[in-house]
C-alpha cells in the first residue's frame, strides 16, 4: 500500500511561472520530508527537505510546505526554468526507512 | 569528490543466474539501502543498513539478499534472479536514517530474461 502518493503523473508549466507539486502521505509517524529530482539515467538528487516540526522550508527558488493536519506536502518552484524539466519524487522518513511517491514529470516550455 | 558508485549501470542476465549489484560510498555513511525502481510505482526500499553487520528488510526484499561486511560496501545479491526483477536499481546512502538526506548512486538497469 502505497504510503507516499504523488497523484499528478505529469505537469506542464511556462518558463518564469510557479511550478506546484503535490505529495500526500498516510503515516502520521512520518517525521522527515524531502523533495528529489531525477534526470533520464541520473540517480536522484536531494533537492530540500522538512522536519515534521515546521511547516515552510525555502532554498533559493524552491520551497516546501507542509500541512500536517491534511498529511500534505507540497513543492513550489519560482520561477520556473527549463533546466528544472525533470521527475520529483517526494518522499518521507519513519522508523529508519524511507518512502517514496511514484513522481511527477515536470516540463518546463520556453 | 562525495559520491555513492554502482556497478555495472547495465546487466543483462538470464533466469537463475546468480548476480551482484555493488555499492560503494566514501563518504563514511553508516545507513545504506537499495531500492528499486517501476513504472508507475516509484522507488520501493529493498533492504537497509544501519551500520555495519546490521541489516533489515525494506517493502520487497523477496529474492535479494545483501552483506554490510565493511561500512563503505553494500552490495546487494540475487542468489536466482526472476522476469520480475527486472527494473532499475539504485543504491543510497545517508549518515543516518534520522532527518538526514539519502544520496543516490547513478542506477543498475537490469534486464532478466
Amino acid at each position: 500500500d502505497q504510503q507516499v502518493k504523488q497523484n499528478s503523473p505529469s505537469l506542464s508549466v511556462q518558463e518564469g511561472r510557479i511550478s506546484i507539486l503535490n505529495c500526500d502521505y498516510t503515516n502520521s509517524m512520518f517525521d522527515y520530508f524531502l523533495w528529489y529530482k531525477k534526470y533520464p539515467a541520473e540517480g536522484p538528487t536531494f533537492l530540500i527537505s522538512i522536519s515534521s516540526i515546521k511547516d515552510k522550508n525555502e532554498d533559493g527558488r524552491f520551497t516546501v510546505f507542509l500541512n500536517k493536519s491534511a498529511k500534505h506536502l507540497s513543492l513550489h518552484i519560482v520561477p520556473s526554468q527549463p533546466g528544472d524539466s525533470a521527475v520529483y519524487f517526494c518522499a518521507a522518513s519513519a522508523s529508519n526507512q524511507f518512502y517514496f511517491g511514484t513522481g511527477t514529470s515536470l516540463t518546463v516550455i520556453p | 569528490e562525495a559520491q555513492v558508485t554502482q556497478n555495472p549501470r547495465y546487466l543483462i542476465t538470464v533466469t537463475g543466474k546468480k548476480l551482484t549489484v555493488t555499492c560503494s560510498q566514501n563518504m563514511n555513511h553508516e545507513y545504506m539501502s537499495w531500492y528499486r525502481q517501476d513504472p508507475g510505482l516509484g522507488l520501493r526500499q529493498i533492504y537497509y543498513s544501519m551500520n555495519v553487520e546490521v541489516t533489515d528488510k525494506g517493502d520487497v526484499p523477496e529474492g535479494y539478499k545483501v552483506s554490510r561486511k565493511e561500512k563503505r560496501n553494500f552490495p546487494l545479491i540475487l542468489e536466482s534472479p526472476s522476469p520480475n526483477q527486472t527494473s532499475l536499481y539504485f543504491c543510497a546512502s545517508a549518515r543516518g536514517p534520522t532527518n538526514e538526506k539519502l544520496f543516490f548512486g547513478s542506477g543498475t538497469q537490469l534486464s532478466v530474461l
